[in-house]
């Protein structure tokens, strides 16, 4: 089966913790992507990697960090200075870069603090 | 930074008629694509329209996209039960990023 996977499927960070969310695809992607949604709004984007070893900060990436080391995988840690980290996390990739090019979703983790 | 803007924010409708939403964006974009999410789940991508392009058809999907007006529309025509999603559009904010739309919830009603 091709696709995106991304686990845990729920996440509990306890407060000044980090916490790695994981996606890997085996689609033979160029690009990944994080986003990040919350009740109600549209996906933000918080890092983009065109190719592996490179990737780019997108709108709201104070808090978090990623690695590209392998081509099918793009681990994002949430850190302790993300105050706000409660949210539903989805990874995304596509063929190439590019705004053109269709994105293919994981099933999302949700990220909960106790 | 969200520019696309998905008109209504809910819907509800029977089972077998039209859902028809709309997309308003700000800035000029060089495509426009739509996606579906099923409660809790990850986004599915329904269809690209470029913006030299005025209409897309995909089963029983249509889109339309005006770039005078900046406004695009998705119409699910004999909507089902496994219609109920959110539906999302998103444009080209550069060559490399895309700005999501918060989305229209539909509830198809049996």
């Amino acid at each position: 089966d091709g696709g995106i996977t991304q686990s845990p499927k729920y996440l509990f960070r306890k407060e000044g913790q980090n916490v790695t969310l994981s996606c890997e695809q085996n689609l033979n992607h160029d690009a990944m992507y994080w986003y990040r949604q919350d009740p109600g709004q549209g996906l933000r984007l918080i890092y983009y990697s065109q190719i592996v070893n490179d990737f780019q900060k997108g709108d709201i990436a104070e808090g978090y960090s990623v690695s590209r080391e392998k081509k099918e995988s793009f681990p994002l840690t949430v850190t302790s200075a993300q105050k706000n980290p409660t949210a539903f996390y989805l990874c995304a990739s596509s063929m190439d870069p590019g705004a053109q090019e269709t994105q293919y979703f994981g099933p999302g983790t949700r990220l909960l603090v106790l | 930074s969200q520019q696309g803007e998905e008109d209504p924010q809910a819907l509800s409708i029977q089972e077998g008629e039209n859902a028809t939403m709309n997309c308003s964006y700000k800035t000029s974009i060089n495509n426009l694509q739509w996606y579906r999410q099923n409660s809790g789940r990850g986004l599915v991508h329904l269809i690209l329209i470029r913006s030299n392009e005025r209409e897309k058809h995909s089963g029983r999907l249509r889109v339309t996209l005006d770039t005078s007006k900046k406004s695009s529309s998705l119409l699910i025509t004999a909507s089902r039960a496994a219609d109920t999603a959110s539906y999302f559009c998103a444009t080209d904010l550069n060559d490399y990023k895309l700005s999501f739309g918060a989305g229209t919830t539909v509830t198809v009603r049996a």
